[in-house]
């Protein structure tokens, strides 16, 4: 089956940067998503990894290593809107194709 | 990115109606439709996939009779929640994406059901 964990919850303070990690087990993996999502809304996207290496957009960045099963989300010069949930996802060839979403990280960020 | 929007919002109904829900992609073709469920504080819930023009592939614990699906075309998407209770009410969000491995999916804005 699959199993992804994230933390629960996070905090940092603005301007800081944060690292939110995400573990993963499939039975075949094929590429992992991360989305931000606000209180009542629906999620965004944020980035996209399938091969190892680290994938820079902005203040976002995401990290992949398959041999492990692990990938992190880095948020750099963090505002107050970055305050919201983050939601790791990965695609399993072994599920359908379908995404199982990881169980999310609440971040609050406090000025 | 593409866009998904949902209709409606927010529904508010008595115990025991029925509820659709449309979903649509409004600049792409969505060969492929994902329904979830989110609880308050909680991850998001695959509930059902569905290919244009297919049954819809449930997931376990869900029950299709309850929660009838239908993807008439690729850009269209419908839940209905038959005969609904309190316990269904939640978050309903919807995705589409476009086909190929390397896509994300895209969410539609989400629906709050609340069942009284």
């Amino acid at each position: 089956g699959q199993n992804i964990d994230q933390p629960t919850e996070m905090t940092a303070t603005e301007g800081a940067i944060v690292q939110i990690n995400c573990t993963y087990q499939t039975s075949g993996f094929n590429g992992l998503f991360w989305y931000q999502q606000h209180a009542g809304e629906a999620p965004t996207f944020l980035s996209y990894n399938v091969l190892d290496g680290l994938e820079e957009k902005g203040r976002f960045s995401s990290f992949l290593s398959r041999s492990k099963g692990y990938s992190y989300l880095l948020l750099k010069e963090l505002q107050m809107k970055d305050s919201a949930s983050y939601l790791c996802a990965v695609r399993d060839h072994g599920y359908g194709q379908n995404f199982v979403f990881g169980p999310g990280t609440r971040l609050s960020v406090l000025p | 990115g593409a866009v998904v929007s949902q209709h409606p919002s927010r529904v508010i109904c008595k115990s025991g109606t029925s509820v659709k829900i449309e979903c649509r992609s409004l600049d792409f073709q969505a060969t492929t439709m994902f329904w979830y469920r989110q609880f308050p504080k909680q991850s998001l819930m695959l509930m059902a996939t569905s290919n244009e023009g297919s049954k819809a592939t449930y997931e376990q614990g869900v029950e299709k009779d309850k929660f009838l699906i239908n993807h008439a075309s690729l850009t269209l998407s419908t839940l209905t929640v038959t005969s609904a209770h309190p316990e269904d009410s939640s978050f309903y969000i919807c995705s589409g994406e476009g086909g190929n491995p390397a896509d994300t999916q895209y969410f539609g804005p989400g629906t709050r059901l609340t069942v009284l």
